[in-house]
């Protein structure tokens, strides 16, 4: 059982350049979420999912598109990264709940990206 | 603001020690908390607490909740060098969101 997966795990790009990171779940979650996680800030909701075709933004949603084409994928976007998008960005997955029935996100291994 | 604190930022312990992480927190519409263990990689999830005063428990870690005082502690007795790990302490709230506010994690050490 995969869990959350994340590809890639390391990424190393310019100032200026474009790239795609790729969440992918098996647990057949409705909801889904994309955070960064910056030493001294602990992780920041950049954008999140609620279902299939549905997007929403976060806490740091600037410089970030996402899209949720299929279920069981969730795709950050960069579209010109800058230095300070340098960071471990972390996909997480949960069912919904509510009150006694509240679901705890799980999370992939991280992509460690860095914008030089 | 929401905004959930957690302390100490750091602990440095010797095996067979107890320890006592605290987490604060202010939060509106507030649902259920959430402890989670980070070694190198992912955030692994350790307890949901969502009623006062109930105690979760789990090996050699357990974990309280009060609603009135709005904190909460995480207690791991007779630590090992595998409880070595940042903690996390995180806040589920809204409605059908389920979105977290995490604290900024208590980093904890345990030595030989």
């Amino acid at each position: 059982n995969a869990g959350v997966t994340q590809t890639p795990k390391f990424r190393v790009l310019k100032t200026g350049q474009s790239m795609t990171l790729l969440c992918a779940q098996d647990m057949n979650h409705e909801y889904m979420y994309w955070y960064r996680q910056d030493p001294g800030m602990g992780l920041r909701l950049i954008h999140y999912s609620v279902g299939e075709g549905t997007t929403a933004k976060g806490e740091v949603p600037d410089g970030y598109n996402v899209s949720r084409l299929k279920k069981q994928n969730f795709l950050l976007g960069l579209e010109s990264a800058a230095p300070s998008q340098t960071s471990v960005y972390f996909c997480a997955s949960s069912q919904w709940g509510q009150g006694a029935k509240n679901q705890p996100q799980h999370f992939g291994d991280g992509t460690r990206l860095s914008i030089l | 603001e929401d905004k959930v604190v957690q302390s100490p930022l750091s602990l440095v312990v010797h095996e067979g020690d107890t320890v006592t992480l605290n987490c604060s927190y202010e939060v509106t519409n507030f649902r259920s908390l959430l402890w989670y263990k980070q070694e190198k990689k992912a955030p692994t999830f350790l307890f949901m607490l969502t009623s006062s005063g109930i105690e979760k428990k789990s090996g050699r870690l357990s974990s309280i909740l009060d609603k009135k005082e709005l904190f909460s502690i995480l207690n791991i007795t007779a630590t090992q060098t595998g409880d070595s790990a940042v903690y996390l302490c995180a806040v589920l709230y809204g409605g059908a969101t389920n979105k977290l506010i995490f604290g900024t994690g208590t980093l904890l050490a345990v030595q030989p």
